[in-house]
């Protein structure tokens, strides 16, 4: 079954940096979009980042464009975070979750939605 | 970016009740809206994607509706393990937004 297992987080002081991993079984990874997306405590969820399956494409939320960076290792099914310069606002729950298109025989159009969330990873950013 | 809001908040309801939840979106979006169950320390779950098609797995009981700014999810006969918090998320444009959530509790 698909399984996506977060690690990597933990407690950061602001200005600092944090690499989160997501591995990823279950299916073929190679084959599907991937995304990021996290909850800040008592908040409600927010796109973060996702990348193409070949990971040649990225796209990044305005609140942390310039700052994370979003990677994939399809060989060994592993999808990154890499957060620098990290602050307080960045405290959140971070999900992986994988993208995946969804034809709509009513509209003849294509829907990406997130099928399958990990179960999160805490990081907190604080002094 | 495309604005989401819920409504309500959240809402006390007993088991066996219908429950409705209200999505808005700033602008249309047409049918690319879907709909997600979240409970503590789980992962968030998908249950309706592009409006009102039921994923694979998920009971009857969940059904969406809607079109271009308007959407509802409705829960028939709502059962213990329904209480939780469900989120809309739309993916008609980048950046994708999600409703603020709505928790349905019991009463």
């Amino acid at each position: 079954q698909v399984q996506l297992v977060e690690s990597g987080g933990g407690l950061v002081k602001p200005g600092g940096s944090l690499r989160l991993s997501c591995a990823a079984s279950g299916f073929n990874f190679s084959d599907h979009y991937m995304s990021w997306i996290r909850q800040a405590p008592g908040k409600g969820l927010e796109w973060v980042s996702h990348i193409s399956n070949s990971g040649s494409s990225t796209s990044y939320a305005d609140s942390v464009k310039g700052r994370f960076t979003i990677s994939r290792d399809n060989a060994k099914k592993s999808l990154f975070l890499q957060m620098n310069s990290l602050r307080a606002e960045d405290t959140a729950v971070y999900y992986c979750a994988r993208l995946k298109p969804y034809y709509d025989f009513l509209t003849g159009s294509w829907i990406d939605a997130f099928d399958y969330w990990g179960q999160g990873n805490l990081v907190t950013v604080s002094s | 970016d495309i604005q989401m809001t819920q409504f309500p908040s959240s809402l006390s309801a007993s088991v066996g009740d219908r429950v409705t939840i209200t999505c808005r979106a700033s602008p249309s979006i047409t049918n690319y809206l879907n709909w997600y169950q979240e409970k503590p320390g789980k992962a968030p779950k998908l249950l309706i994607f592009a409006a009102s098609n039921l994923q694979s797995g998920v009971p009857l009981r969940f059904s969406g509706s809607g079109s271009g700014t308007d959407f509802t999810l409705s829960i028939i006969s709502l059962q213990p393990e329904d209480f939780a918090t469900y989120y809309c998320q739309q993916s008609y444009s980048s950046p994708w937004t999600f409703g603020q959530g709505t928790k349905v509790e019991i009463k």
